[in-house]
């Protein structure tokens, strides 16, 4: 069974970089060509994709966020990440990593339960 | 980009009746590349769809989807008391993706 777990900062003030990590348990990141992204909630709002990225580093982004998104792999480390900068309060939301299936551009299963992050002065 | 357009926005049932939520496109969804979730108060999503009337593994045959092109339909027959959430649908067809603006289902 695959497990995604979201870790981040919780609480932010605006222009900052948000910084966000999945650690992926139940397979191997690097043996399995799979891909990986994040999604994100504001409050009482629907769901946006943000990024995907493949075992091999190529990423693909959202338009609306790429000026401001790098997404990166560490699979040593069982892990991938996503920086959001010159964050505002708009960025303020529940932001989940998942698993794309079916390639680049697939429904997202399994989930993270979920990080909540807040961006206020 | 492919807007994704939930209705009725908020469906009121009971439980053992029959839902029907509809989800349409802007512009045609390649290949059916359509996917259904649900979400509960405080938890993630989860599928329950994908290529618009695949069940995903666990999802009880109560849960149907059908649609091609631009309309899309997302059926509940005999409604759950834990089928009481919000429906999100979502297209994989073409980047970005993009997801509806989901539909509540409440007693």
């Amino acid at each position: 069974q695959v497990l995604l777990q979201e870790s981040g900062p919780g609480l932010m003030k605006p222009s900052e970089t948000l910084s966000l990590t999945c650690t992926v348990s139940g397979l191997s990141i690097s043996a399995s060509k799979y891909y990986w992204g994040w999604i994100r909630q504001p409050p009482g709002k629907g769901l946006e994709w943000i990024a995907t990225i493949y075992y091999s580093g190529a990423t693909y982004y959202n338009p609306s966020l790429q000026s401001r998104v790098t997404m990166s792999i560490d699979a040593s480390k069982r892990q991938f990440s996503l920086k959001l900068r010159s964050v505002t309060a708009a960025d303020t939301a529940v932001y989940y990593c998942v698993r794309p299936t079916g390639g680049f551009e697939g429904w997202f299963d399994p989930w993270g339960q979920g990080v909540v992050v807040t961006v206020s002065s | 980009e492919i807007v994704l357009t939930q209705s009725p926005g908020t469906l009121s049932l009971s439980p053992g009746e029959r839902a029907t939520l509809s989800c349409r496109a802007s512009q045609s969804v390649h290949s059916r590349y359509l996917a259904w979730y649900q979400q509960k108060p405080g938890q993630a999503p989860g599928l329950l769809i994908y290529g618009a009337s695949n069940r995903a593994t666990g999802i009880p045959d109560r849960f149907s989807g059908s649609g091609s092109e631009t309309d899309f339909t997302l059926t509940i027959s005999g409604l759950e008391p834990e089928d009481f959430a919000v429906y999100y649908c979502q297209q994989y067809g073409s980047s970005p993706l993009t997801f509806g603006g989901g539909t509540k289902v409440e007693i």
